[in-house]
């Protein structure tokens, strides 16, 4: 079975610094692993995703994850963050895509 | 494009009674999942249907249920409500599969 860890429930952060979220997971298959993004009262937004190919993986508003097989990680990253990047951020895993599996999901809290 | 429509965003029901839920997804799009979430559970997997069929079915009890029509919409349907099933019901598609798109979600809140 699949799972997901999401090491950090809160992170918070002052505006302009950069930020990490750290997602580990699990799975005896190739997968595919999602980072998507949830604002107040609004549904899943994606940010970026790895299907295969380059580690390094880019997306929108300047987030970026890096896939490391060996160490079953998908950190998200993003070099200065903004006030407006304050929201809750969940890792995703699935083996074909159909069926996701996310992690418990991190809090982002950018203060000024 | 348009993206994933749900309907209705708002919902307020006692136990007891059921509901169903409606999903539009993207044009083109084939399959469609849905997804509970919940402060206790957080996201959670329930179903997902291609072409009117269901493919796969997460652990939620037989009172949840789905269908999907020939124009790829689908609707959830949730029988004798329990307290517990108050969350944020959660609708996406794909072609066919691969990247999920999130609609804006129907709360639910049970009485």
């Amino acid at each position: 079975a699949q799972s997901v860890t999401q090491l950090d429930s809160q992170v918070p952060v002052f505006e302009e610094a950069p930020v990490e979220l750290r997602c580990n997971y699990s799975s005896s298959v190739s997968v595919y692993l999602f980072w998507y993004v949830q604002y107040p009262n609004q549904g899943l937004q994606l940010l970026l995703k790895y299907l295969s190919g380059s580690t390094l993986v880019k997306g929108i508003n300047g987030f970026e994850a890096e896939f490391n097989k060996s160490q079953t990680s998908f950190h998200l990253r993003k070099p200065s963050v903004h006030i407006s990047d304050t929201a809750e951020y969940f890792c995703a895993v699935s083996d074909n895509g159909n069926k996701l599996v996310f992690g418990a999901g991190t809090i982002l809290r950018v203060k000024s | 494009k348009a993206g994933v429509t749900q309907t209705p965003r708002y919902l307020i029901k006692t136990r007891g009674q059921q509901v169903t839920l409606s999903c539009s997804p993207i044009s083109g799009h084939r399959s469609v999942s849905w997804y509970q979430q919940t402060p206790g559970q957080g996201l959670q997997f329930l179903f997902e249907y291609f072409s009117e069929t269901q493919r796969n079915k997460g652990n939620f009890p037989g009172r949840f249920s789905g269908r999907q029509f020939s124009n790829s919409r689908s609707e959830m349907n949730v029988s004798t409500l329990e307290l517990g099933d108050s969350a944020l019901y959660l609708c996406a598609s794909s072609y066919p599969q691969e990247t999920q798109y999130f609609g804006p979600g129907t709360r639910l809140l049970v009485l």
